[in-house]
């Protein structure tokens, strides 16, 4: 069956400009992440969502960071005002139930800000 | 809090020569540990887990993993190397109980090198 896809793959764009990153996750996983990987920090959780309850955004560097998913199914990643510092690939990842499981990982979003 | 540590960011070793990444990890209570595998431009593919039964952990591709609580590591070891097997590795743990959410905290990852 189909993974978890994300698009674009690659996305360049010049400082204080908005981006949206979008994931869809594998059918029926009810739990979606999102996370970051940048050379200087490694892989970071950004924001996660389990069905229907309020996201747990703990994760997210800066206010200029949203994420939103619609109907349980497709996530956004909004970026406002892009800066140099936000250059990194962002991986989406699903699973059926929180923590037990697997985490099925997308293959990224890789962000140039220019 | 939980945290994890990946000794050396490089590892180098011959094809059929022994493979061994080590991973510590803290965490207050009774953690899953996982190994991630990212080859060039993909994602991230899960190699093995520990989620509490057997302390010795049988992967994908011949890679196994041993959970040690005295010593809190979970290190990764492959019997003989292959030249598809130069990737960067990615040790994580959760907590999968206590409300939490399940989010991975992951090493800096560790980069092997096989060489002919």
């Amino acid at each position: 069956g189909a993974g978890v896809s994300q698009s674009p793959s690659n996305k360049v764009t010049e400082k204080g400009k908005d981006v949206e990153l979008r994931c869809d996750p594998i059918s029926g996983h009810t739990a979606l992440y999102w996370y970051r990987q940048s050379l200087g920090q490694g892989l970071e959780f950004l924001i996660y969502f389990q069905g229907n309850s309020a996201p747990d955004k703990s994760g997210l560097p800066s206010d200029r960071f949203s994420a939103e998913r619609t109907g349980g199914s497709v996530s956004t990643l909004t970026i406002q005002r892009t800066q140099q510092e936000d250059s990194a690939v962002y991986l989406c990842a699903s699973t059926p139930r929180v923590a037990v499981d697997e985490q099925f990982f997308g293959p990224g979003t890789r962000l140039t800000v220019l | 809090a939980q945290s994890v540590t990946q000794l050396g960011s490089h590892v180098s070793v011959s094809e059929g020569a022994l493979v061994l990444l080590r991973c510590n990890y803290s965490s207050s209570v009774p953690p899953y540990l996982f190994w991630y595998v990212q080859y060039p431009n993909q994602g991230l593919q899960l190699l093995l887990k520990y989620t509490s039964a057997a302390t010795l952990v049988k992967g994908i591709n011949g890679f196994e993993a041993e959970f040690k609580k005295s010593e809190t590591s979970f290190h990764l070891t492959k019997p003989s190397a292959h030249m598809s097997d130069a990737a960067e590795y990615f040790c994580a743990v959760s907590v999968p109980y206590g409300g939490s959410q399940g989010n991975l905290i992951f090493g800096k990852g560790t980069k092997l090198s096989v060489k002919p």
